[in-house]
């Protein structure tokens, strides 16, 4: 399977630190997206990063990419108390458009 | 900014009824997708439709369950009777496939008693 998966599972921080969270998945992917949910909401988009790309940015995150590694890593600065929630990857395979997997999670809490 | 719709928020039914859970997809995209999520577990993909046709499913999307495009513009997916199992936040999701980037909805919570 294609899971990737989360770490840490959970990371409490005080505001203002930057956040670090780690995905690792097991087979070639064509892209790897990181999503946010707040408790039982839905499912935000952060951004997406390709096979091909090793790092990209996106305002206040930074997202790498090792594919030899098989792992990603998705980096918030400076972070804010409205920055608490679950951070997921989700990786697809190598023939286009298709399903998504998950990996479980980190849920991020940002100390006031 | 165009966003994925679903109605309702939040779903109770009785065991063995039917449901339907709706969703707008974003206006110009061309994938659709249904994935849900028990309560404490991961995001799990259900079934992708493309062309008026379903594309991809899971083991878990078998004969009780089925998809619809009766519109331009509205996707469902249908529970024909539901189990307690059944009890999750089903999120429809779409994608204008360029680089497969899916835009999700706020999910409907279903609770099957």
């Amino acid at each position: 399977s294609q899971q990737g998966e989360e770490d840490p599972q959970a990371l409490s921080i005080q505001e203002g630190e930057n956040a670090t969270m780690n995905c690792s998945y097991k087979t070639s992917i064509n892209n790897l997206q990181w999503y946010r949910q707040n408790s039982g909401r839905g499912l935000v988009h952060l951004i997406l990063i390709r096979s091909n790309e090793r790092e990209k940015h996106s305002g206040r995150l930074r997202v790498t990419l090792d594919t030899s590694k098989k792992s990603s890593s998705l980096l918030i600065t400076a972070s804010r108390a409205a920055d608490t929630a679950s951070y997921f990857c989700a990786t697809d395979g190598i023939q286009g458009a298709q399903k998504l997997v998950f990996g479980q999670g980190t849920r991020l809490t940002i100390n006031p | 900014e165009p966003e994925v719709t679903q109605t309702p928020s939040h779903q109770v039914t009785q065991m063995g009824q039917e449901v339907i859970l709706r969703c707008v997809p974003i206006s110009n995209h061309l994938y659709f997708y249904w994935y849900r999520q028990i309560l404490g577990q991961k995001v799990e993909f259900l079934v992708s439709f493309y062309n008026n046709e379903i594309s991809e499913k899971s083991e878990i999307f078998d004969d009780q369950f089925s998809v619809e495009r009766p519109d331009g513009s509205n996707f469902t997916l249908k529970i024909r009777s539901t189990k307690l199992e059944d009890s999750a936040m089903y999120f429809c999701a779409s994608s204008d496939g360029r680089y497969n980037e899916q835009f999700f909805g706020p999910g409907t919570r279903l609770t099957v008693l």
